[in-house]
């Protein structure tokens, strides 16, 4: 069952901030962050295993509400170089295979 | 450090025709997955192997579909008689093991004249 990403797409001025959100109906084992850019393979950003916790690096965070089977990308002081597709990658169990989201399109305008 | 590497980064090939693609791991990952990306939506998983052993394939792949990754080094995804719905971006990706951060390659773009 493919996870379900909201919004689909977001414009933001640099500095602004955005939350991308993602719901699963099945009880997940971790959540996988990926940023795509135009023509460009998928860039790892972070996992986020079951146990509700939050991560983050830079101005780049995300949690995990374990109980209801979402996770949320929060990006603050939004930079030029954060545009391009957001996908979250969902894992039931732990085997690795994910099941992606549809994608969050974020513009970031100077 | 090497990266994931696809080869080839384009295909283009008539209908009916079989294609195979190239996918090298980064060295010493023990996972490696395939995916297929259409326009505008995510990565669909196709099957992923745990150095030489396929655990698993998708049911919604057809059987003209097929992969090896002998050795458990690289790994080779083949199509027979490609169709039309066939044309998409397909991507091989890798990891140390399950539930670690998978790495990309730049993924070969299959078109279906």
């Amino acid at each position: 069952q493919q996870p379900v990403q909201s919004p689909q797409a977001v414009i933001l001025r640099e500095g602004e901030d955005a939350v991308i959100n993602c719901s699963s109906s099945k009880a997940l084992y971790s959540v996988h962050w990926y940023r795509q850019k135009h023509g460009e393979a998928p860039v790892f950003l972070m996992i986020l295993l079951k146990g509700g916790e939050q991560k983050g690096h830079d101005k780049i965070s995300a949690s995990f509400n374990e109980k209801k089977q979402q996770s949320s990308l929060y990006l603050t002081a939004s930079q030029l170089s954060y545009s391009g597709t957001y996908f979250c990658g969902t894992e039931i169990s732990n085997t690795g295979k994910l099941i992606f989201g549809q994608g969050t399109t974020l513009q970031v305008k100077p | 450090d090497t990266g994931v590497s696809q080869d080839p980064r384009h295909k283009i090939t008539k209908r009916g025709q079989n294609v195979t693609f190239r996918c090298d791991p980064i060295s010493e990952h023990n996972r490696l997955y395939w995916y297929r990306q259409t326009l505008g939506q995510g990565p669909e998983f196709l099957t992923y192997f745990q150095n030489e052993a396929q655990l698993e394939k998708s049911r919604l792949l057809s059987d003209r579909f097929s992969a090896e990754r002998p050795k458990g080094s690289f790994s080779t995804l083949e199509i027979q008689r490609t169709e039309q719905g066939d044309s998409a971006m397909y991507l091989c990706a890798s990891s140390p093991q399950g539930s670690q951060p998978q790495h990309f390659g730049d993924g070969t773009r299959l078109s279906i004249l």
